[in-house]
């Protein structure tokens, strides 16, 4: 079992969908990433929490400790979106660049 | 620079030769990190610094991989005697570290390794 799970692998959503990427954890952490991988490779990091939620524009991340859950939130999808999302964690105990990173979620949004 | 900057940007080699990667950080940023994604898998640690602080090391994956940060900033990630298994995108990203939760980090363009 991995010890970082993304659901869905893929998904596919039209312009202006509300949108939403789980990631489970097996592991305690003290912090949990959000990064974004665009098709040319380009790598962006979109939050790091340890708790609550975070918002940026359209992109709401929230996090449930207790659970070892996590969720990103796209409001008012658009095709610009489509990218490969990853979830990553920081477990307890590790240094700040040792994280585990989920396989990524595929989402394609259609105009 | 305005980015992490990475070099090359393609590198093909033949197997059992050596190469060696180039990053460097954003400046003023104190953390610099080596990961790698393999086609088709999933991102991977390899090293991180932080400022004078010995590194962690704990991800490279056999003593062949071995890297260092001069002066706090340039890193230089190197391969020893490559082999087929070797071939990925190698990324670099950096930081400035806050507090011990740490800070959003800051990619590359990565390296894309293809070893014959």
């Amino acid at each position: 079992k991995n010890e970082v799970e993304q659901s869905p692998q893929n998904l596919t959503a039209q312009e202006g969908e509300f949108i939403t990427i789980n990631c489970s954890y097996s592991v305690g952490i003290s912090a949990l990433h959000w990064l974004q991988q665009h098709p040319g490779g380009g790598i962006v990091s979109l939050f790091m929490l340890s708790s609550g939620k975070k918002k940026h524009g359209r992109l709401i991340a929230t996090i449930n400790i207790q659970e070892k859950h996590s969720s990103l939130h796209i409001t008012a999808s658009h095709p610009r979106d489509s990218a490969v999302y990853i979830c990553a964690v920081r477990p307890y105990g590790g240094s700040q660049g040792n994280l585990i990173f989920g396989k990524g979620t595929k989402l394609s949004v259609k105009p | 620079g305005a980015g992490v900057s990475q070099s090359p940007s393609n590198k093909v080699t033949e197997k059992g030769k050596d190469v060696e990667l180039r990053c460097d950080p954003i400046s003023g940023h104190t953390a610099l990190y080596w990961y790698r994604q393999s086609l088709g898998q999933g991102l991977e640690f390899l090293i991180y610094f932080q400022g004078n602080s010995a590194p962690d090391k704990s991800g490279l994956p056999s003593d062949r991989f071995s890297a260092e940060r001069t002066g706090g900033s340039v890193s230089t990630l190197t391969i020893q005697r490559t082999q087929q298994e070797d071939s990925a995108v190698y990324l670099c990203a950096s930081s400035f570290e806050r507090g011990v939760w740490g800070n959003i980090q800051y990619f590359g363009a990565g390296t894309r390794l293809s070893v014959l």
